[in-house]
């Protein structure tokens, strides 16, 4: 059973709007959540993360909300410029043990 | 300081044979874990090592084994391979903050 959910398999956006990337989890026990980017032929990079004790993470271009009553995260990039095109993970953590989904690909439109 | 290496970067093999991965980690890092990645299944968490001690496992059969040297580097082994073996392999240093390019093997 997947714990950690991103139904969105692609997302295209057009360069300079906001990106929104969800993911749904299911189990209330996760205490951290992290958010990576993947370009092809390399490893995962991390990008920002955020504790449950929050609601809301920013860096830079980056907020990261979790909605703990809805067991629901997104991850926005504002503005969104052309090297954003990537694959983004989400995950979960809890006792060490990290959960990914299984990807969102976001396509930056000129 | 240089990134996590991973070697060989990409690999084929043939079924039933069978395989070993290696990772470095970032220089002064001790945990290492490693994961599965493929088209369907995402990023799937393989093992994870911590001072030459395996401390967490995924769901893997036990053709899957790894192991972890006082230097922190980390081998990953597969015997009888088989096609769905196909994947890229990930190392990630610290805790998942760092991850290596991978190692893409090829089950043929």
């Amino acid at each position: 059973d997947q714990q950690v959910k991103q139904n969105s398999p692609s997302l295209s956006v057009q360069e300079g709007r906001i990106s929104i990337l969800n993911c749904d989890y299911t189990n209330s026990m996760f205490d951290y959540f992290l958010w990576y980017k993947k370009y092809p032929a390399e490893g995962p990079t991390f990008l920002i993360s955020i504790s449950s004790i929050k609601d809301k993470n920013e860096d830079g271009r980056f907020t990261v909300f979790l909605n703990k009553s809805a067991k629901h995260l997104s991850l926005h990039i504002v503005p969104s410029q052309p090297g954003d095109s990537a694959v983004y993970f989400c995950a979960a953590s809890e006792d060490d043990k990290i959960i990914f989904g299984k990807g969102t690909r976001l396509h930056i439109l000129p | 300081k240089a990134g996590v290496t991973q070697t060989p970067r990409y690999l084929i093999k043939t079924r039933g044979q069978q395989v070993t991965l290696s990772c470095s980690p970032i220089s002064g890092h001790r945990s290492v874990s490693w994961y599965q990645q493929t088209p369907g299944q995402g990023l799937q968490f393989l093992f994870e090592y911590f001072s030459e001690t395996q401390r967490n496992k995924g769901n893997f059969p036990g053709r899957f084994s790894g192991r972890q040297f006082s230097n922190s580097r980390s081998e990953m082994n597969v015997s009888t391979l088989e096609l769905g073996d196909s994947a890229l392999y990930l190392c990630a240093s610290n805790y998942e903050q760092y991850f290596g390019p991978g190692t893409r093997l090829t089950v043929t």
